[in-house]
């Protein structure tokens, strides 16, 4: 799983906390995306970058704001999250945005 | 827009039989579908993938099929390992110009029992 790094891997937050998360990818892919992972839930797309471009923002609150300052690089920024927040957050890359997808180990966040 | 059934959502099998876990889509214009296997604090692997002018894929023990006419594919484990024990996702991606999200299945826990 190198080909796609998440940091960091547990954050504990409060509710009116600012922090980040951080993915980066390896592969010399074009494309990235965000997806939160809940218990009993399917995997739910946040966002997509293709090009370092956000292609899709799929009605996801503004306490989270993404950020791509290139193609291996894609950031998660959180602030006055809610305990309903606390999930797995994934990071995956694709060389462009219609093929294979690749995921990082994640992210475990504890909103508190 | 596109909706993946997967089942069961648990299976628990003796070690050296087989397992299937089965999804449906709803979208026909689905074109690919790969499955991932999420082991205990690690995020999804590809394991396989099949696009829709093939009816079926083979990779050692694993094998996905297709059929596109009912919407539905399988994932098929032979020969399973202790090591098999994970979550697995089907999902499929709609072709469309302006689709490029993959719709995930809810996951299938496998127990391999040694």
């Amino acid at each position: 799983e190198t080909g796609v790094t998440q940091t960091p891997r547990h954050l504990v937050m409060g509710m009116t906390n600012k922090k980040s998360l951080k993915c980066e990818q390896h592969l010399g892919h074009n494309a990235m995306y965000w997806y939160k992972q809940s218990a009993k839930k399917p995997l739910e797309l946040m966002f997509v970058y293709s090009l370092e471009e956000r292609v899709e923002n799929n009605s996801v609150p503004s306490r989270f704001s993404p950020e791509c300052p290139n193609s291996s690089h894609l950031f998660l920024h959180l602030h006055t999250l809610q305990p309903e927040d606390s999930a797995l957050y994934l990071c995956a890359s694709s060389r462009s945005w219609q093929e294979t997808q690749y995921f990082g180990p994640g992210t475990r966040l504890l909103v508190l | 827009g596109e909706n993946v059934e997967q089942h069961p959502s648990t299976l628990s099998v003796q070690e050296g039989d087989s397992a299937v876990i089965k999804c449906t889509y709803s979208d026909s214009a689905s074109n690919y579908f790969p499955w991932y296997k999420q082991e205990l604090g690690k995020g999804p692997q590809l394991i396989i993938d099949i696009r829709s002018n093939v009816g079926e894929k083979k990779d050692q023990r694993i094998a996905v099929t297709l059929n596109k006419t009912a919407k539905h594919f399988s994932l098929h484990i032979t020969e399973t390992q202790p090591e098999d024990s994970a979550v697995y996702f089907c999902a499929a991606n709609p072709w469309m110009d302006s689709s490029y999200k993959l719709i995930f299945g809810s996951g299938t826990r496998l127990l391999v029992r040694p």
